[in-house]
């Protein structure tokens, strides 16, 4: 099966720098890459996702880029504000059925 | 809000009984999915349910079994409560086959604990 993994479990930066997490993925067949935001006891929320036919995809301050040869996708946060503290999941979708498979988190710390 | 809603909120049990948590769709989605997330953890997947069958299961026993309704809603049971039970359930619902539908969208959860 289809197995994620995330780095780095935690991420401390001064508020204004960038962000970056890095997860990997073993399923060839796997073919849409979701990041979810989930702040402490609340739902996972999705901030942006990318499909295996797109290299890069970006949403104002955040950005995924994917590369299909080397089985990795990263998010990047630019301009990072204390209100984007949490932990992110990138996710992987593969299987004839929707099996998301999650990476293990990041516990994102932005420092004002 | 994603219109996935979940029932209830927190639920409290006790070793070997048996617990059964709800789940809304968002309107138009006939996939659900559940997952299980322990503390510090990320979601790991249970089962999937489309348009009424079970479609895909993880790495999960028996005694986690669930429904799905004609009107996309969906039920998880959980049977013989053991301690390691105790997180927070989620339900996602999708419209997976169309290009850029097939995204999940999550409940707001279930916290089970397990005494």
């Amino acid at each position: 099966g289809e197995n994620v993994e995330q780095h780095p479990s935690t991420l401390s930066v001064q508020e204004g720098d960038s962000a970056v997490i890095k997860c990997t993925y073993s399923d060839s067949a796997s073919n849409y890459f979701p990041w979810y935001k989930q702040e402490l006891g609340k739902r996972p929320q999705l901030i942006i996702d990318i499909r295996s036919n797109v290299g890069e995809k970006k949403d104002q301050r955040i950005a995924v880029t994917l590369n299909k040869t080397a089985k990795h996708f990263s998010l990047h946060i630019t301009e990072t504000q204390p209100e984007d503290s949490a932990v992110y999941f990138c996710a992987a979708l593969s299987g004839g059925y929707q099996k998301v498979t999650f990476g293990t988190g990041t516990k994102l710390q932005v420092i004002p | 809000e994603t219109g996935v809603t979940q029932s209830p909120t927190h639920l409290i049990k006790t070793r070997g009984q048996q617990v059964t948590l709800r789940c809304s769709s968002q309107s138009g989605h006939n996939t659900v999915s559940w997952y299980q997330q322990a503390l510090g953890q990320g979601p790991q997947f249970i089962f999937q349910y489309y348009r009424e069958e079970e479609n895909g299961r993880g790495n999960f026993p028996p005694r986690f079994s669930g429904l799905q309704f004609p009107n996309y809603s969906s039920e998880l049971n959980v049977n013989a409560l053991e301690l390691d039970d105790s997180a927070l359930y989620l339900c996602a619902s999708s419209l997976p086959g169309l290009a850029d539908t097939d995204t999940q969208y999550f409940g707001p959860g279930t916290r089970l604990t397990v005494l």
